[in-house]
């Protein structure tokens, strides 16, 4: 299995763009998770899917934050507009049961 | 809210035991986890125990549980250099359901 897949890998953008981060999770998993990485406020919980559904949304941080499943291979996680203090590292985690499985991670800079 | 605390640091020298700590608060988290992070690279399972187990060993790695304390240890016999790693302790009260992390625990090995 690939395991889970997220784009891209790097982001670099200016202050007030829109930024668009995508996730492929593991085949046959039903839930999938968003979290975010910085050094300051460790890893964090932005929101999750079961079965295509989101169920907990209260990590998103405010409007600018939106995510989406629109069916089970695919999710993206939006920012519009961006600002410095997004910057962090972004990770997609999937799981069928007890056990999430991450991808390698978005790395955002917002300039 | 739950909380999960660890150590910021370890050093060790090669060969050596390795032993990394965790306390955790909510007295409901059914399943913990340790996950391991290389630099710019994503959150790789290592182990994970149930809260009705004490102990469980998977080759170099012993995971102990104290549930009354709250306190879960990872023990990585013959630590080598490539075990350099951040550890993240994380909890959770059901399968399926989003990961409280801690900090996590630089390891460092000296050669």
């Amino acid at each position: 299995d690939a395991g889970v897949i997220q784009s891209p890998r790097h982001e670099v953008t200016e202050m007030g763009q829109e930024v668009t981060l995508r996730c492929k999770p593991i085949s046959g998993h039903n839930s999938l998770f968003w979290y975010r990485q910085t050094m300051m406020r460790g890893l964090e919980l932005l929101i999750y899917f079961n079965n295509n559904v989101p169920i907990d949304d209260s990590g998103m941080p405010e409007d600018r934050f939106s995510a989406k499943m629109p069916n089970a291979s695919f999710s993206t996680l939006k920012i519009q507009p961006s600002e410095p203090r997004d910057s962090a590292v972004y990770f997609c985690a999937s799981s069928f049961s007890y056990t999430q499985y991450f991808g390698p991670g978005t790395r955002l800079t917002v300039l | 809210g739950e909380d999960v605390e660890q150590s910021l640091f370890l050093s060790v020298r090669e060969g050596d035991s390795s032993v990394i700590n965790c306390t955790y608060t909510d007295s409901s988290s059914t399943y913990l986890y340790w996950y391991k992070q290389e630099p710019g690279a994503g959150l790789q399972l290592l182990t994970y125990i149930f809260s009705n187990m004490d102990m469980k060993q998977d080759q170099r790695l012993t995971v102990l549980l104290n549930k009354k304390d709250k306190h879960l240890s990872l023990r990585i016999a013959d630590t080598q250099t490539g075990d350099s790693a951040i550890y993240f302790c994380a909890e959770s009260p059901s399968g399926n359901t989003p990961l409280v992390f801690g900090k996590g625990t630089r390891l460092s090995v000296i050669a």
